[in-house]
């Protein structure tokens, strides 16, 4: 099983709508999540921390499930904007290495 | 612009090749990364420095030769690469290299090997 676990799409959505990932992850002691944007032949920069109780930063909402071990992130009113690639980053305890270890991303393109 | 430069943008060498790439962070930070990114892969941790000691090398090949001069500087020096070397480079820092943190991505480099 690999240690994070995505979705590689791609999502292809309509402006305007909603859409949602999963990310997977196989250590059950992690400690830290995080959602990374990559536009396409960009580098990857943080979108947001995922926190236990959920966090939700205007459009975006993201949700750490630990019984099940998955995160997700919810983006609200899609626009063309949004289309990247998202990457799930977890981090695992100490006693795994403690170095962020990245998803392969999960495609989206938003379409007018 | 994050605060993190990579030269150069692209590269192509032959495998006989030696070449360095460079990457300079102006954000104090005191821990600097490379990462592989191939396609259709995740990106991959390949050496890791704080405060200019390497802590973290994730058994990558001796062809991959990084150097880390002090806080705001890393290289990573190539040579006899082979093509499915081919990929993105990507260089990050951190402020302490604590698992949990924030990373600044440079824009990376390009690097096709033939």
């Amino acid at each position: 099983r690999k240690e994070v676990e995505q979705d590689p799409g791609p999502f292809n959505v309509p402006e305007g709508a909603t859409v949602a990932f999963n990310c997977t992850y196989s250590n059950s002691a992690s400690q830290s999540f995080f959602w990374y944007r990559q536009d396409c032949r960009k580098e990857p920069k943080l979108l947001m921390s995922v926190y236990s109780s959920g966090n939700e930063d205007g459009r975006f909402t993201a949700q750490l499930n630990r019984a099940s071990q998955y995160i997700s992130l919810l983006i609200r009113d899609s626009k063309l904007s949004d289309s990247a690639t998202y990457l799930c980053v977890v981090n695992p305890p100490l006693d795994a290495g403690n170095m962020l270890t990245f998803g392969g991303g999960t495609r989206l393109m938003v379409k007018p | 612009e994050t605060g993190v430069t990579q030269t150069p943008r692209h590269l192509v060498m032959g495998m006989t090749n030696k070449k360095s790439l460079k990457c300079e962070q102006h954000l104090g930070h005191n821990a600097m990364y490379w990462y592989k990114q191939s396609a259709k892969k995740p990106l991959e941790l390949m050496f890791v420095y704080s405060l200019e000691e390497r802590v973290e090398n994730n058994s990558v090949p001796s062809r991959f030769s990084p150097e880390c001069p002090n806080s705001s500087h890393l290289f990573l020096h190539l040579h006899t690469l082979q093509p499915e070397d081919s990929a993105l480079y990507l260089c990050a820092s951190s402020q302490d290299g604590a698992g949990n943190e924030k990373l600044f991505f440079g824009s990376g480099t390009q690097l096709s090997v033939l």
